[in-house]
């Protein structure tokens, strides 16, 4: 069955500090991959995508992901982390057969440290 | 602007009183779907929506039913809520085209059910 893990569910990073948030997923293709913030009472807004191409892609708020199908893996990282980015955050995955659906992680809550 | 309209934000209700969350899309988007979220569990999906009429059960769907008579409306009705259905809801609508490109969240409908 499909799923998606993000391995460590708190992390707490000093503010300057970078940031890894890991993700892997289980499914027999390549799938389209997701990365979602959510902040404290808000929605779900979208960070960045991966379809095809270059695996290294840019998203807003300066990060970044990279998807490595050998390790089915797609990490996010941000090379000097913000106050401001404490949050929630979830990994997802999509494919072409399913039409629309997501399927999510069970979410990282990211804490920083003045 | 293109968007997820979720009503109302925030409910409190009493165990076995029908209620409606109403969600609607200005997108012309095909997929439609709700998931809920709650602690140490990510998003789960409840129910989804190819289109207008095709309805199917998601990962969690007891105790809940939709309905998908138009294109951009896709109400989510607890007919007898229960105390286990607290939790905090987002719909969400996706293009199925090309196997759909992310999902738009709605902002979430924070339910208590006591």
């Amino acid at each position: 069955a499909q799923s998606v893990t993000q391995p460590d569910i708190h992390i707490t990073v000093s503010e300057g500090a970078s940031l890894e948030l890991r993700c892997n997923y289980s499914y027999g293709a390549t799938p389209y991959l997701f990365w979602y913030v959510q902040s404290p009472g808000q929605g779900l807004q979208l960070l960045l995508k991966y379809f095809s191409g270059d695996t290294l892609v840019q998203g807003i708020k300066g990060f970044e992901a990279e998807f490595k199908r050998s390790q089915s893996s797609f990490n996010l990282r941000k090379p000097s982390v913000h106050w401001s980015d404490a949050a929630e955050y979830f990994c997802a995955v999509g494919a072409a057969a399913w039409g629309g659906k997501l399927i999510f992680g069970q979410g990282t809550t990211l804490q920083v440290k003045p | 602007e293109a968007q997820v309209t979720q009503n109302p934000r925030y409910l409190i209700t009493v165990t076995g009183k029908k209620l409606t969350v109403t969600c609607s899309q200005n997108m012309n988007h095909e997929y439609m779907s709700w998931y809920r979220q709650d602690p140490g569990l990510g998003l789960r999906q409840i129910y989804y929506s190819m289109n207008v009429e095709v309805t199917d059960k998601g990962d969690v769907p007891e105790g809940y039913k939709v309905s998908r008579k138009e294109k951009r409306n896709f109400p989510l009705i607890l007919e007898s809520p229960s105390p286990n259905q607290t939790s905090l809801y987002f719909c969400a609508s996706s293009s199925t085209q090309a196997g759909g490109r992310g999902y738009t969240f709605g902002s979430g409908t924070r339910l208590t059910v006591v």
